[in-house]
Order: structure tokens, then sequence, then C-alpha cells
């Protein structure tokens, strides 16, 4: 088993452009979510997919959308990027969305993406 | 709305130490507790959580006890190594608001050998 595996590790914008950030899981898992981690704000969700075909806004949602291709892959993108969106995203998955809440399961994180907006 | 405050990094420690990271909660409804550690280069991972007041979590040494009287949440260590050096995250679900995890902002702990 790979996890959460995101791509790429690594990219860099100019303003204006625009770019897609990859996740997929192979756990099986019902629920995906997108955060960004920002120094001194912790991490903030941006959207999350409590299961295949739904997806529902976040705390940030502005400046992104999200894709539910299928079970497996979550995608993120930046329309126009812009200076703010600099930070390091992370993809993750859970088995089910509202057993999080109870501690029954767990949200598994993949390495991150840091992404910087020039 | 629900929250979650931890203290100020960084940390800095000797190896041995005894560690205390403070997490403190705000909650309208019955919320389940976590510590999440971020090592250097990676993604998170779930270090320990408690679902109910009076719940102690516990793994890899750390402990953390869930009491509802003082809404906090600290997560201890005896003796720490230099391999415990990462970011801490307390973060809270709440399954009667909206599920969602809200973390904190992040405690950087540093140990020196």
């Amino acid at each position: 088993n790979a996890g959460v595996t995101q791509t790429p590790k690594f990219q860099v914008l100019k303003t204006g452009q625009s770019m897609t950030l990859q996740c997929a899981q192979d756990m099986n898992h019902n629920s995906m979510y997108w955060y960004r981690q920002d120094p001194g704000m912790g991490l903030r969700l941006i959207y999350y997919s409590a299961s295949e075909g739904t997806t529902d806004k976040g705390e940030v949602p502005n400046g992104y959308n999200v894709s539910r291709l299928n079970k497996r892959e979550f995608s993120l993108r930046l329309e126009s990027a812009a200076p703010s969106q600099t930070s390091v995203y992370f993809c993750a998955s859970s088995e089910a969305f509202a057993t999080v809440s109870r501690g029954e399961t767990r949200q598994y994180f993949g390495p991150g993406t840091r992404l910087t907006v020039t | 709305g629900d929250s979650v405050t931890q203290m100020e990094g960084p940390v800095t420690l000797s190896e041995e130490a005894f560690l205390t990271i403070n997490c403190t909660y705000t909650a309208t409804g019955y919320p389940s507790l976590f510590w999440y550690v971020q090592y250097p280069g990676e993604g998170l991972q779930l270090l320990l959580k408690a679902t109910k007041a009076d719940d102690k979590g516990s793994n890899k040494g750390f402990e953390a006890t869930y009491r509802k009287e003082t809404t906090s949440f600290h997560l201890e260590k005896g003796s720490v190594q230099v391999s415990d050096s990462a970011v801490y995250f307390c973060a809270l679900s709440d399954l009667y608001r909206d599920d969602k995890i809200i973390f904190g902002k992040g405690t950087r702990l540093h140990i020196l050998p």
C-alpha cells in the first residue's frame, strides 16, 4: 500500500497561471480532503469529499476548485494562482467522514506539495 | 465556533527532559480530541486520540488526558528523544457539529542531544 500520494512535490508558478494538484489513495477510503498549511496558521480545510460524487467547501475554498474523479482520486485546481496561495498543500483520506469525529477512524495524510506563487 | 489553542513554539529541550505541550479547546458539542505529529518533510500522522471526558490517549511514550472541566488535552512525555523533534498539532472534531477536524496552529519541538 502506498497510502496517500500527491504530485507534484514542489511547484513554482507565476501569478495568474493555473495548475492542478493530484492526490490518490489506495486504501479504498470513502472520504478525501484538501488542506493548506501556512506558518503560524496550522492546517485549514479547503475542500472535502465525504463520498464519491460529492464535494463540499471547507474553511478557505476561495480561489480553488476540486474534482472527485473516482473513489481513489481527488484533485485540487488553482485557476489563477495568486501569491496568497503560496503554501504547503496536504491531501488526506479517511474510511468515512463522520467516524473521524468519533475517533473511530483516522485521517491519513499525504507527504504534501510545496507551492510557491511569484 | 469551535477552536483549538496550543502553546506557541518553538519548544527546545534537552534529551531525556520532561515534555508538556499545552492544548485547550472551545467546543459547544462533544468533541473527540487528537494529537497529530509532523516529522520534517512528511505529512501529518495521528499520534493519539481521546473520544470522551477522562479518556487517556497514549502512544510512543506520549500521553494526553481529556479534561472536560478545564477543556484541556495537554500532551506529555516523560523523557524525550532527539527523534521526537517535530511539529505537534492538537485537533478536535465534533460529531454534533459538522464533523470536520479543526487543527491548532502547531508547536515545533526541538530536542537537543
